[in-house]
């Protein structure tokens, strides 16, 4: 059950925010974040559980809503460096620490 | 801390041929994945290991695809033959469970850029 994300792209100046969802059809247990640059590895941000605090990195921060079942992550104020493909990554219990990952959103910052 | 370690970074085969990645992963980490990620995709798992053990391997393809995890530590990824669909990034990641089983962090490899010609 792969999740969905939007948008599929975005564009920014740099300093200006944006928000990226991820949603599942299935009940979520865990949601992660990743960000991918061009031609590399992915790199953690943050998990978010259900029932837990929103959590933070840097000037990124994310949100678990167990109604809709459906994270976000807000990128405040963001940088040049922020530029890359971002992954949710969903957990749906179970006993192993299986993800299913979504198909990414672009985020592109310009100067 | 050395991180996840994967050869070779490239290759280049034809189509039937056959092909084998080696992933070593953070000391001590116990869970190890193999991803697939074709271009402007995300990551798909293949196959997830506990120690030697395989967890997961629901989406690997059973009649080409092939892994192996030694004494709980390195583990190689084998197509047999190769298909021209398979050409995507071979991803390995390790996680081990710090806070609880949910909170695993991966940790991904550099990855392996496999075209099949």
């Amino acid at each position: 059950q792969q999740p969905v994300q939007s948008p599929q792209a975005v564009i920014l100046r740099e300093g200006e925010d944006a928000v990226i969802n991820c949603s599942s059809s299935k009940a979520l247990y865990s949601v992660h974040w990743y960000r991918q640059k061009h031609g590399e590895a992915p790199v953690f941000l943050m998990i978010l559980l259900k029932g837990g605090e929103q959590m933070r990195h840097e000037k990124i921060s994310a949100s678990f809503n167990e109604k809709k079942q459906q994270s976000s992550l807000y990128l405040t104020a963001s940088q040049l460096s922020y530029s890359g493909t971002y992954f949710c990554g969903t957990g749906y219990g179970g006993s192993n620490y299986k993800l299913t990952f979504g198909k990414g959103t672009l985020l592109t910052v310009n100067p | 801390e050395a991180g996840v370690a994967q050869s070779p970074r490239y290759k280049i085969i034809e189509k039937r041929q056959s092909v084998a990645f080696w992933c070593n992963p953070i000391s001590g980490h116990a869970t190890l994945y193999w991803y697939q990620q074709i271009l402007g995709q995300g990551p798909k798992l293949l196959i997830q290991f506990q120690n030697n053990g395989v967890v997961d391997d629901s989406q690997l393809p059973k009649d080409r695809f092939s892994a192996e995890r030694l004494k709980g530590v390195d583990s190689t990824l084998k197509i047999q033959p190769a298909k021209l669909e398979d050409s995507a990034v071979y991803l390995c990641a390790s996680g081990s469970p710090s806070g609880g089983r949910l909170k695993v962090e991966q940790f991904f490899g550099p990855g392996t850029r496999l075209t099949v010609l």
